[in-house]
């Protein structure tokens, strides 16, 4: 099946410095990105859409300047938590739908980001 | 907006058991639905789906799933676990183009 491929893995940063995740599909274009967060023992909880060329839509609740989102290309999306706060430590989650296959084509799940701010 | 409930948050089995996890959406009209799979250090990964048709739907590893319409339930069923299918399981439904997760279920079975 289609891969969705994200990185780092694992990321331990400083207070106040800001984080960049990537998300890339790795056999499939896709014109949308979705990104969520997991919070421990708690479901998905979805935080924005990525749109490629165009700005993203963020979720109710989720402050677009803290958690800027960036789909440069078919196959690339980028999460950047900006000025990260312990309480940002996650796992962050981002998944893709192969644009072939429509709108109820599969989502695909990266393996996540685990964000842990000292 | 849709909404799911899993009703189950921790399952303990033995191996052979039978295992049925509960999912409920909020509200009618056209849902697709989906049960992902989430084992331990891995990613993601879909059980199953329904979109429209039967709605007892065969996924993989043995798992189905019946759409029951009245009930807005679709429950997860396997016939005999294997200590192989310890993992979190997500029920979702999709709310436009976005798919909203129940909390997820946690399966441990057991030798």
């Amino acid at each position: 099946g289609a891969v969705v491929s994200q990185h780092p893995s694992r990321v331990i940063c400083k207070s106040g410095t800001s984080v960049k995740i990537e998300c890339r599909s790795l056999d499939f274009q896709a014109t949308t990105m979705f990104w969520y967060r997991q919070f421990p023992k708690q479901s998905l909880m979805l935080m924005a859409t990525s749109n490629e060329g165009s700005k993203a839509t963020y979720e109710q609740g989720v402050e677009k300047d803290k958690f800027l989102i960036n789909h440069a290309s078919l196959t690339l999306s980028t999460l950047t938590v900006t000025s990260a706060h312990p309480e940002d430590s996650s796992f962050y989650i981002c998944s893709a739908r192969d644009f072939g296959g429509g709108a109820t084509g599969e989502l695909f799940f990266g393996e996540g980001s685990r964000l842990t701010v000292l | 907006a849709q909404s799911v409930s899993q009703h189950n948050h921790h399952v303990i089995l033995s191996e052979a058991a039978s295992l049925e996890l509960g999912c409920n959406y909020s509200y009618g009209g056209t849902v697709n639905l989906f049960w992902y799979v989430q084992y331990p250090g891995q990613h993601l990964q879909l059980l199953l789906k329904y979109f429209s048709g039967d709605p007892l739907v065969k996924g993989i590893k043995g798992f189905e799933a019946e759409f029951i319409k009245s009930k807005f339930s679709f429950n997860l069923r396997k016939p005999s676990v294997q200590w192989s299918d310890t993992a979190e399981y997500f029920c979702a439904v999709k709310d436009t183009d976005k798919l909203i997760f129940g909390t997820g279920t946690r399966l441990q079975v057991f030798p």
